[in-house]
C-alpha cells in the first residue's frame, strides 16, 4: 500500500516569513494529493489539493508543488500569520485497485512566532 | 448544509464494554470514510463505503471492530469489546465521488479506561 513521509514534524517561523513542508509518497499510481489543516481540538480541513496532471497550484498565500518523477510534493505558505499556526497533514490517494481512502503523513506542527 | 455529523462527541467507557460511534454524511455524498487519529499513529483509514457498500476494510485493526452503513445517511462503527488501546479520536468523512474533497466530521473522542 501507499506510504507517506512528512517533514519536518515541527516548524517554527517568524511571522511574515515563509514556511515549507515536504512530503514523499511511495505508490507511483497515486494521483491526488490534498493538504489538510487541523487546529487544536478541531477536525482536519482541506486547504489545497493537487492532482497528478498538474505541477503547481496556488491559492493566495498557499501553494503546492508536485514532482511525480521524484514522488514528492510540498506545501508553501508565504507571509505567515498567527492564524496559520496549526498541524498540517499531507495525504495521497492510492488509486491502485480502486482504493479511494487517503494515506496521511504524520503531520507538521507549524508555529508562527510573533 | 450541516456538514458531517458525528455522535457522541465524547465517550468514556470501561474496558470490555461495547462502543458504538455514529455518523451522518453530507447529503448527496456517495463515499463515507472512517479514520482514527492517535498521537503515535497519526490519521489512519479504517474502512470506507461507496453507495453504502464496504469497499476496503483493510485498515480495521481486528475483529473487535465492525462498521455498517444501512442507508445513505447513516453509518456506525462498533468496537466490542473495547480496550484501552482503542482510545483515540475517530473521524468520519464523506465525499461526492472517490476522487474529491473529503469533508470531516467533528470527531468522537473515545477514552477506554
Amino acid at each position: 500500500g501507499e506510504n507517506v513521509e512528512q517533514h519536518p514534524s515541527t516548524l517554527s517561523v517568524q511571522e511574515g516569513d515563509s514556511a515549507v513542508i515536504k512530503c514523499t509518497y511511495s505508490d507511483s499510481a497515486s494521483n491526488y494529493f490534498p493538504w489538510y489543516k487541523q487546529e487544536l481540538g478541531k477536525r482536519p480541513q482541506l486547504i489545497i489539493d493537487i492532482r497528478s496532471n498538474v505541477g503547481e497550484k496556488k491559492d493566495q498565500r498557499i501553494a503546492v508543488t508536485l514532482n511525480k518523477t521524484a514522488k514528492h510534493f510540498s506545501l508553501h505558505i508565504t507571509e505567515t500569520q498567527p492564524e496559520d499556526s496549526a498541524v498540517y497533514f499531507c495525504a495521497a490517494r492510492d488509486s491502485g485497485g480502486g482504493a479511494d481512502g487517503l494515506t496521511f503523513g504524520k503531520g507538521t506542527h507549524l508555529i508562527i512566532q510573533p | 448544509d450541516a456538514g458531517v455529523i458525528q455522535s457522541p462527541r465524547h465517550e468514556v467507557t470501561e474496558m470490555g464494554q461495547e462502543v458504538t460511534l455514529r455518523c451522518k454524511p453530507i447529503s448527496g455524498h456517495d463515499y463515507l470514510f472512517w479514520y482514527r487519529q492517535t498521537m503515535m499513529r497519526g490519521l489512519e483509514l479504517l474502512i470506507y463505503f461507496n453507495n453504502n457498500v464496504p469497499i476496503d476494510d483493510s485498515g480495521m485493526p481486528e475483529d473487535r471492530f465492525s462498521a455498517k452503513m444501512p442507508n445513505a445517511s447513516f453509518s456506525t462503527l462498533k468496537i466490542q469489546p473495547s480496550e484501552p488501546r482503542d482510545s483515540a479520536v475517530y473521524f468520519c468523512a464523506s465525499s461526492r465521488g472517490g476522487d474529491n474533497e473529503q469533508f470531516f466530521g467533528p470527531g468522537t473522542r473515545l477514552t477506554v479506561l
